[in-house]
């Protein structure tokens, strides 16, 4: 399974964008990249996912390199309320069709106002 | 949509006794849950995947006596702690996926277990 390296912690002003490395060198070429983030004491939520085209929603944008071995999760106007565990995961395979999540130490992104 | 929720919310128990949490998708038919354990500063670890109508499937060094799952219908899944120790104090969590082979889980709100 692809591993992924994230910076444990960021800092981001209120209203900035917050961009969140990840690195992903050893993702194969079907393999997804997947971001979810979990705030204090609640369940996670899952953000974005993309295979190779750059993907944005409601929640935030993915940007992925070309040759896909790291991308960025961009928060393009960060709010307090987004201060929370952001984990990127590239799911595992065992065989089967449903991958697991596999959640490392994530990035710690602190939003101040 | 896309709503999971969990009962209880937090729970405290004496030691030798037996919890059981329950975790529902409340607006979809869930293919897949899956229960997360997550002890205080530490990230999520996968305890077991479980799919309606069969047995689940634990990851390893997780004991499948003592964390019983049963997902006994497409929208239900329940985990119960049997004879409880402190050493499981813990913030349970489940998750359950719409879609096989989609990786966008959605997750409960989480149940804190403290054993006394």
């Amino acid at each position: 399974d692809a591993k992924t390296t994230q910076p444990p912690s960021m800092d981001c002003a209120e209203g900035r964008a917050a961009n969140l490395p990840c690195n992903h060198s050893t993702i194969s070429g079907n393999e997804y990249v997947y971001w979810y983030r979990q705030i204090h004491s609640q369940g996670p939520q899952y953000i974005i996912h993309g295979l190779k085209n750059n993907e944005t929603n409601e929640m935030a944008s993915l940007i992925i390199t070309e040759d896909r071995k790291s991308s960025t999760l961009i928060l393009p106007h960060a709010t307090l309320r987004d201060t929370a565990v952001y984990y990127c995961i590239v799911p595992s395979f065992d065989g089967g069709s449903q991958g697991n999540l596999i959640f490392g130490k994530g990035t710690k992104l602190s939003v101040k106002p | 949509g896309a709503v999971v929720s969990q009962h209880p919310s937090w729970v405290i128990c004496k030691s030798g006794t037996s919890v059981k949490i329950e975790c529902r998708s409340l607006d979809f038919q869930a293919t897949t849950m899956f229960w997360y354990r997550q002890f205080p500063k530490q990230s999520l670890m996968l305890m077991a995947t479980s799919n309606e109508g069969s047995k689940a499937t634990y990851e390893q060094g997780v004991e499948k006596d003592k964390f019983l799952i049963n997902h006994a219908s497409l929208t239900l899944s329940t985990l119960t702690v049997t004879s409880a120790h402190p050493e499981d104090s813990s913030f349970y969590i489940c998750s359950a996926s719409r879609e096989v082979g989609n990786n966008e889980q959605f997750f409960g709100p989480g149940t804190r277990l403290t054993v006394l």
